[in-house]
């Protein structure tokens, strides 16, 4: 599985839009690229994914580069409930492995 | 939609006990999987299963550990003997293999061994 790369941690006031970058410089072309989040001590939670073409649902967009060599997870009007650690993960339908994420924390 | 079940939710156990850590993953999903999360190493992929099936197991830290699958809708994770090491947040998750898309996950089993 091609490895990613994240900030350990960024600031984002709330109302604002959080930009979460991740390089993933060694994806091969079967591989999705997925973010997930964890809040506090629960479960992971899905957030999207996608695999060359942009992405958004109702939680969050997905911007991958024409390369898909990275990828930026926006979460358009952070809150103070998307305070966690978001992680990307590149993969394909069979195991996905979770490298260290971003810390997010959103201010007042 | 109940969601992923594990339990116990919490388990404080000595040092050499038998521990067992159980998982009943969605209706209709074919794909299971044990992670396991401390402050250290992070969230760390165990072994995963396939209809059943053990596909990957190289993340078992040792023989200690073993999981099981008798049927779609039961999971076990059991470490005899436990060790201090050990202790953790134990996580199973499920998808379907038939869609790309999410891991659903449980709300974990935090183990304690003394």
């Amino acid at each position: 599985d091609a490895k990613t790369t994240q900030p350990p941690s960024m600031d984002c006031a709330e109302g604002r839009a959080a930009n979460l970058p991740c390089n993933h410089s060694t994806i091969s072309g079967n591989e999705y690229v997925y973010w997930y989040r964890q809040i506090h001590s629960q479960g992971p939670q899905y957030i999207i994914h996608g695999l060359k073409n942009n992405e958004t649902n109702e939680m969050a967009s997905l911007i991958i580069t024409e390369d898909r060599k990275s990828s930026t997870l926006i979460l358009p009007h952070a809150t103070l409930r998307d305070t966690a650690v978001y992680y990307c993960i590149v993969g394909n339908t069979d195991k996905l492995i979770f490298g260290t994420g971003t810390r997010l924390q959103v201010f007042p | 939609d109940a969601g992923v079940i594990q339990s116990p939710r919490h388990e404080v156990t000595e040092m050499g006990q038998e521990v067992t850590l159980r998982c009943k993953p969605i209706s209709g999903h074919n794909s299971l999987f044990w992670y396991r999360q401390t402050m250290m190493r992070g969230l760390e992929l165990l072994i995963y299963f396939n209809n059943n099936v053990p596909i990957d197991d190289s993340g078992m830290p040792e023989d200690r550990f073993s999981a099981k699958m008798p049927n779609a809708s039961f999971s076990t994770l059991k470490i005899q003997p436990s060790e201090p090491r050990d202790s953790a947040v134990y996580f199973c998750a499920s998808r379907s293999t038939r869609e790309t898309g999410e891991l659903f996950f449980g709300e974990g089993s935090r183990l304690t061994v003394l």
